[in-house]
């Protein structure tokens, strides 16, 4: 089945030491989102690349960076995880960035918990 | 500045109907949509209203009215496994999607 695949659906790391997280879509969307989700609080975009360009949101921190190699893959670098980067962290895809009913396929979240 | 306002926690009986509010100010507006999100888990798509009106989709109803500023969300005949978070989110002008925190809603025997 057409899917947006995260892995890994769990992940420890250390406070400062980097971590990676990564995201796969079937749908062939040209539009892939990174949200980070705090308990009980909003999905917050941290940025979105449409097909190869890169749009970051104004507040995002630095320590947050993003690749997107092809289509199918995206990924969340997170550079020096701070105890406030403990979140879950969705991936989203989309056909386009025009709104319609189902725009946004989300993936199962990876909960990232920093020690 | 864009908010979305939704109750935060809501409690209601399995077969009961409740009904889960929703305002907004956007800048712009492209649809308004309703996801379900279990604990623990990413959202997924309920529904989506763009028009003024009521939207029926089996047990799950959502009425928008751009005037007002206003959506719901209802939910009938309610099972034990519709104990989740609902999540309203507007599109604003630029397509971005503006997200409330979510009304937990809570479902007894």
């Amino acid at each position: 089945d057409a899917m947006v695949i995260q892995n890994p659906r769990y992940q420890v790391t250390q406070f400062g030491k980097p971590v990676t997280l990564s995201c796969s879509q079937t749908l062939n969307h040209n539009v892939m989102y990174w949200y980070q989700q705090k308990s009980s609080q909003a999905p917050k975009l941290l940025f979105h690349y449409y097909d190869k360009d890169f749009n970051n949101e104004a507040d995002t921190p630095d320590n947050f960076q993003s690749r997107r190699p092809n289509t199918s893959f995206c990924f969340l670098d997170i550079r020096s995880p701070g105890l406030g980067d403990a979140a879950m962290y969705l991936c989203a895809t989309s056909r386009d960035l025009a709104g319609g009913p189902d725009t946004q396929y989300f993936g199962p979240g990876t909960r990232l918990t920093v020690l | 500045g864009q908010n979305i306002d939704q109750p935060t926690e809501m409690t209601a009986t399995e077969g009961a109907i409740v009904q889960i509010n929703c305002t907004y100010q956007t800048s712009g507006f492209n649809g308004l949509f309703w996801y379900q999100q279990h604990a623990g888990e990413a959202p997924t798509f309920l529904s989506y209203n763009v028009l003024d009106g009521l939207e029926e989709k089996g047990r799950f109803s959502s009425f928008l009215s751009r005037s007002k500023g206003y959506s719901y969300l209802l939910l009938k005949e309610l099972q034990m496994k519709d104990s989740a978070s609902y999540l309203c989110a507007v599109m604003d002008s630029n397509y971005q999607l503006i997200w409330g925190a979510g009304t937990k809603l809570i479902i007894k025997p």
